[in-house]
């Protein structure tokens, strides 16, 4: 049973870029949740995917967009990159039951030079 | 609002030794709680968690946690740690439901030592 997947492993970018971050849930899940994990600090709450739209959001500008397919695999997307979001980005896979848990995946470390 | 407090930033213990991490929480309703570690370059791993009924609850590993409602707190514990544990931890807590939105302590570092 595959886990959580993300690609890519790792990403550099520049700033004023765009990039796009890819997500596949644990096989059965249908929530997608993305957080953003900077240097030294817990993992901080980007968004959160379910039915193929945002359910709930964190406090990020809106140059962090997201999309849901509907096979519930998901992308998060960043628009002109600040030196700031250079982190690592987690996925994070559930179900929509009230008892359900969050399974993270690897991340995506992304630099912005 | 929701949030986590975890006060040691960095923990040495020696390996065998009893292990004790520290989380308090603040939260209006009843919380959702857990544990999370994480090996360096890595996600994520679940070790527990607590949604309601018994507060001593068990994990994977070895290790185990007390919610203490009148403290909020939700303190980690191992009574005999490895030195694969060495590893960063976080304490978390969830929305209304333990699916939504975690927030997240600022994580404590365990060290293991010969």
């Amino acid at each position: 049973d595959a886990g959580v997947t993300q690609s890519p492993t790792h990403l550099i970018k520049t700033r004023g870029q765009q990039v796009t971050l890819r997500c596949s849930p644990k096989s059965g899940h249908d929530t997608v949740s993305w957080y953003q994990q900077a240097l030294g600090q817990g993992p901080q709450f980007i968004f959160q995917y379910y039915e193929e739209e945002e359910r709930q959001r964190g406090n990020f500008p809106d140059r962090f967009s997201g999309h849901q397919f509907p096979n519930y695999s998901s992308e998060l997307n960043v628009n002109a990159l600040l030196l700031g979001d250079s982190a690592l980005y987690l996925c994070a896979s559930s179900l929509q039951g009230p008892t359900d848990t969050q399974y993270f995946g690897p991340g995506t470390r992304l630099t912005v030079l | 609002a929701q949030s986590v407090t975890q006060p040691d930033i960095h923990i040495t213990v020696s390996e065998g030794a009893s292990l004790e991490l520290r989380c308090n929480y603040s939260y209006g309703a009843t919380p959702y709680l857990f544990w999370y570690v994480q090996s360096p370059g890595q996600g994520l791993q679940l070790l527990l968690k607590y949604f309601s009924g018994d507060t001593l609850v068990q994990g994977i590993k070895g290790f185990e946690a007390e919610f203490k409602r009148s403290q909020s707190s939700f303190n980690l514990r191992k009574p005999s740690v490895h030195w694969s544990d060495a590893a960063e931890y976080f304490c978390a807590v969830g929305g209304n439901f333990g699916n939504e939105k975690l927030t997240f302590g600022t994580g404590t570092r365990l060290t293991i030592i010969p």
